[in-house]
């Protein structure tokens, strides 16, 4: 069975660093993309990036290029997405998502999201 | 890049059909067939209901179905159900960031 397990809500304060995780399971977690998604209380689904973790090529929104930064450790089968400083607009549920194989571009697969609220 | 354009809600009774729409331009919906459409309940994450325009995933009722003619996708859902009362999102892969771009999402009440 395909799984998504994300890291837990988080509550940090402006400025601070913050990375969580996405851990694969049930599939070749080498071979497809993960992305990120980004929903602000209330708001809509807001597609960030996306990374292979196969050789760890990434691509990101142009909203989101030089704000986050997604990597991924393909020996714990483990995506990231990670702020050096976050701000109070920081705060969203973040869902990561498999993307199908081959050539298509939808999330087949989504993590539970992880909550981060940024607040002083 | 801008977001796809759906409308903010739509309802329908049991039993009856609606069709939720998805403008995009050339960039995305218009010259590309990988628009895909997710379902949110409140408090859930999103889950595949349509991609590629109109393939449904294993598993969804077929009375969900997809379509596309121009710039402008379309969800339509027939026999509407009590369950089917969650937004829904539409998104399209985009050749401005050789990304996904999403809608704004579209709330749907089942009266």
């Amino acid at each position: 069975e395909v799984q998504l397990v994300q890291s837990g809500a988080e509550v940090k304060k402006p400025g601070e660093s913050l990375k969580i995780s996405c851990k694969g399971s049930g599939y070749s977690f080498t071979n497809y993309w993960i992305g990120w998604v980004r929903q602000m209380p209330g708001k809509g689904l807001e597609w960030m990036g996306i990374i292979y973790p196969g050789d760890s090529d990434t691509r990101y929104s142009p909203s989101f290029q030089g704000q986050v930064t997604i990597s991924a450790d393909k020996s714990i089968s483990t995506a990231y997405l990670q702020w050096s400083s976050l701000k109070a607009s920081d705060t969203a549920m973040y869902y990561c998502a498999r993307r199908a194989g081959g050539l298509q571009f939808e999330f087949d697969y989504w993590g539970q999201g992880t909550l981060v609220t940024v607040s002083s | 890049q801008s977001a796809l354009t759906q409308p903010a809600s739509v309802s329908g009774s049991p039993g009856q059909s609606i069709t939720i729409s998805c403008t995009g331009t050339s960039s995305d919906v218009g010259n590309y067939n990988y628009v895909s459409w997710y379902q949110q309940h409140p408090g859930k994450a999103p889950k595949l209901m349509i991609y590629e325009v109109s393939n449904r995933p294993s598993g969804v009722p077929d009375r969900f179905s997809g379509s596309k003619s121009g710039n402008t996708a379309s969800l339509t859902i027939s026999g509407l159900q009590a369950e089917d009362e969650a937004d829904y999102y539409c998104s399209s892969y985009t050749s401005s960031s050789a990304g996904v771009v999403f809608g704004g999402g579209t709330k749907l009440t089942v009266l």
